[in-house]
């Protein structure tokens, strides 16, 4: 089936830098990417959905300039939590669409963000 | 509005022991209902879905059945197995979005 991959797998970083996450649709082209965060013990919360080439449409409550989406690609999409706080320690996971299948989501294995 | 609720977990099971994980939701409209599976390491993997009332989804030995009258999505197994040990997710989708339950982490021992 369709792989979607994601990197780091994990990262620590310090209060105030920036991280970005990665994630690649390994073998189809995915015209649609989306972001969800995890709290532990607590649902998948969509962030925001891209479509490549354009902006990415975020969800209420999200700070568009906090978390940096990038669909530049057909393969790749980045997101970057820009001055990061401990508050934004989270397990990031992303999905992908598209391909002939455009009603499932492939979803990567998630990145968990401590930010110290 | 849109919720996922599932029984929390985690659930412990011996090897071929009957698997039920309740799932009710809320939803304005005719959802599509689903059921994700995430292996230690993997990402959320589509296990199932049903798309109107009465339908059945099933993969893999499990099984579940859309009740509107109940509004739920109840996932069973007849025999589970070691190997199905995983999170797993309930799911409805209106319009475009996904809305997740909040998982339940299935043990099975041998």
């Amino acid at each position: 089936g369709a792989v979607v991959s994601q990197h780091p797998s994990r990262v620590i970083c310090k209060s105030g830098t920036s991280v970005k996450i990665e994630c690649r649709s390994l073998d189809f082209q995915a015209t649609t990417m989306f972001w969800y965060r995890q709290f532990p013990k607590q649902s998948l919360m969509l962030m925001a959905t891209s479509n490549e080439g354009s902006k990415a449409t975020y969800e209420q409550g999200v700070e568009k300039d906090k978390f940096l989406i990038n669909h530049a690609s057909l393969t790749l999409s980045t997101l970057t939590v820009t001055s990061a706080h401990p508050e934004d320690s989270s397990f990031y996971i992303c999905s992908a669409r598209g391909g002939g299948n455009q009603e499932t989501q492939y979803f990567g294995p998630g990145t968990r963000l401590l930010v110290l | 509005g849109n919720s996922v609720t599932q029984m929390e977990g985690p659930v412990t099971l011996s090897e071929e022991a009957f698997l039920t994980i309740n799932c009710t939701y809320t939803a304005t409209g005719y959802p599509s209902l689903f059921w994700y599976v995430q292996y230690p390491g993997e990402g959320l993997q589509l296990l199932l879905k049903a798309t109107k009332a009465d339908d059945k989804g099933s993969n893999k030995g499990f099984e579940a059945t859309y009740r509107k009258e109940t509004t739920s999505f109840h996932l069973e197994k007849g025999s589970v197995q070691v190997s199905d040990s995983a999170v797993y997710f309930c799911a409805l989708k209106n319009t475009d979005k996904l809305i997740f339950g909040t998982g339940t982490r299935l043990q099975v021992f041998p």
